[in-house]
C-alpha cells in the first residue's frame, strides 16, 4: 500500500452535471476525511468518517454534496448539479484512530466546472 | 474567529539559512494537537511535524522544529539549513480533541521561496 489514492486526478465537467470522486485510504486507517481547497487557501474540512460512520459534516457541504464509505474502506464524494463555485481541489486524507497521529493526504482531484 | 492564523502570505529565505514560519491558534479545548504540512506545487500535502498540547518538549523532526509557546498560543515552524526543495506552501493545522470528532482545521498557508 503506497498511500492514499484518489481518482480521478482531474475532472472537467459542464455546469449542472453530476460528478463522483473516489478515495482509497491507507488500508489500516479507519478514519477518512474529505477537504476542499481553493486557490490560495488552506484545505477546508467537508466531512469525516470513522469506519463506515459519517460522524461530522461541515456546513460547507450543501445538499448537493454527499459522501459515503459503505464498507469502511474506500469512500466516494458526489456533487450533484455542479456549479462553477464547486471548482476546487478535493483532498482526501486518512489516519489511524489516535489523537496524535497525522492524517495522510492523497494527491487530490482537481475539479473544473465550465 | 479564525482557529488558525498564519500572518505571512509569503516568505523568502537564502539557501542554507534558517527560517521561521509563524502560526497562532485559538481554542478553549485543553487537549489539542498542532501539525505542520508542506504542499509543493505538485499539490500533495506532506506531513512534517506534530506537537501535542500536553507535550513538555518542543517537537523536532530532522531540520524541522516546532517552537511551541502554549501561553501565547503560538506554534511556529523553524526550518534549519533551508534547501531549494523546501520551496512550497506550508500549512499550520490544529486538531481539537474535546469535541469528539477531531477534525483538523488548517490555516491559509505561507508560501516559502528559497533563494539560491
Amino acid at each position: 500500500d503506497t498511500g492514499v489514492s484518489q481518482d480521478p486526478r482531474h475532472k472537467i465537467t459542464k455546469r449542472g452535471q453530476n460528478v463522483t470522486f473516489r478515495c482509497d485510504p491507507i488500508s489500516e486507517h479507519n478514519r477518512l476525511y474529505w477537504y476542499r481547497q481553493t486557490l490560495g487557501q488552506g484545505p477546508e474540512f467537508l466531512t469525516y468518517f470513522q469506519n463506515e460512520a459519517q460522524l461530522e459534516k461541515s456546513r460547507l457541504l450543501s445538499d448537493r454534496f454527499s459522501a459515503e464509505r459503505p464498507k469502511g474502506s474506500f469512500s466516494t464524494l458526489e456533487i450533484q448539479r455542479t456549479e462553477q463555485g464547486d471548482s476546487a481541489m478535493y483532498l482526501c486524507a486518512s489516519s489511524l484512530n489516535s489523537y496524535n497521529t497525522e492524517a495522510f493526504f492523497g494527491q487530490g482531484t482537481r475539479l473544473t466546472v465550465v | 474567529a479564525q482557529k488558525i492564523t498564519q500572518t505571512q502570505p509569503g516568505m523568502f529565505v537564502q539557501e542554507k539559512e534558517a527560517v521561521t514560519l509563524d502560526c497562532t491558534y485559538d481554542t478553549s479545548d485543553p487537549s489539542y494537537g498542532l501539525f505542520w504540512y508542506k504542499q509543493p506545487s505538485s499539490g500533495e500535502m506532506i506531513f512534517l511535524i506534530y506537537q501535542g498540547s500536553y507535550d513538555q518538549q518542543n517537537a523536532t523532526e530532522g531540520r524541522y522544529s516546532l517552537n511551541f509557546q502554549k501561553a501565547r498560543k503560538s506554534a511556529n515552524l523553524v526550518i534549519s539549513a533551508s534547501q531549494l526543495g523546501d520551496s512550497a506552501m506550508y500549512f499550520c493545522a490544529m486538531r481539537e480533541l474535546g469535541g469528539g470528532y477531531q477534525k483538523v482545521t488548517f490555516g491559509t498557508g505561507t508560501k516559502l521561496q528559497v533563494i539560491p
